[in-house]
């Protein structure tokens, strides 16, 4: 069974443009979250989807966001990138959603933004 | 809220010692506590998790973890490392929001196994 891929892996962008980072879940995932990590503030919750719904947000600005498509394959977007986007973005995927009793999250290897 | 305090942010071992990694968490609620392991250059990756049952939780790769209710804390333990074990860790207690649960994650303890 294929794991979780996150693409592009790797990515390098500038101050004021706009980046967008693909996650496709395991087959038969009906959820996807979406996480910033970086050294100073860890790994932070951005939203979760659920079919094609966004069934949970985290305290970041409008400048995120996502959607899900009907194969469950979700993007993220950031626009007007700032330095401190810089980080490594992770997706992972689970049945039902959330990572605690309803299911285990899987993680994708992430991809790591370089704003400049 | 709940949130998780990691009260080591390093950890360096030499190998074949034991190692404790700390974990401590606030909530009003019952909890469900996870830790989990990130390698260099991966995503992270199930080792345990605690939902309801035996306080003594096993998991993968010979670490065990302890939920301890009075002390509101969750400490990873293994009694013999190996250099493979060098990776990140992260305690991770279960929230609901919006009628949907969410991990909150600690900031990491970085386990470095040293020969």
């Amino acid at each position: 069974k294929a794991g979780v891929t996150q693409t592009p892996r790797y990515l390098i962008k500038t101050r004021g443009q706009q980046v967008t980072l693909s996650c496709s879940p395991i087959s038969g995932h009906r959820s996807v979250s979406w996480y910033q990590q970086t050294p100073g503030q860890g790994l932070q919750f951005l939203f979760e989807y659920f079919s094609e719904t966004q069934r949970n947000k985290g305290n970041f600005p409008g400048r995120f966001s996502g959607r899900q498509f009907s194969n469950s394959r979700s993007e993220m977007n950031v626009s007007t990138l700032e330095l401190g986007d810089s980080a490594l973005y992770l997706c992972a995927s689970s049945l039902e959603g959330g990572g605690g009793p309803t299911g285990e999250l899987f993680f994708g290897e992430g991809s790591r933004l370089t704003v400049l | 809220a709940q949130s998780v305090t990691q009260l080591d942010s390093q950890v360096p071992v030499f190998e074949e010692a034991p190692v404790e990694l700390r974990c401590n968490y606030s909530s009003s609620v019952s909890v469900y506590l996870f830790w989990y392991v990130q390698y260099p250059n991966q995503g992270l990756q199930l080792l345990l998790k605690y939902l309801s049952g035996s306080t003594l939780v096993k998991g993968i790769n010979g670490f065990e973890a302890e939920f301890n209710k009075s002390q509101t804390s969750f400490h990873l333990r293994k009694p013999s490392v190996h250099i493979s074990d060098t990776a990140e860790y992260f305690c991770a207690v279960s929230r609901v929001q919006g009628g949907s649960e969410k991990l909150v994650f600690g900031k990491g303890t970085k386990l470095t196994v040293n020969p």
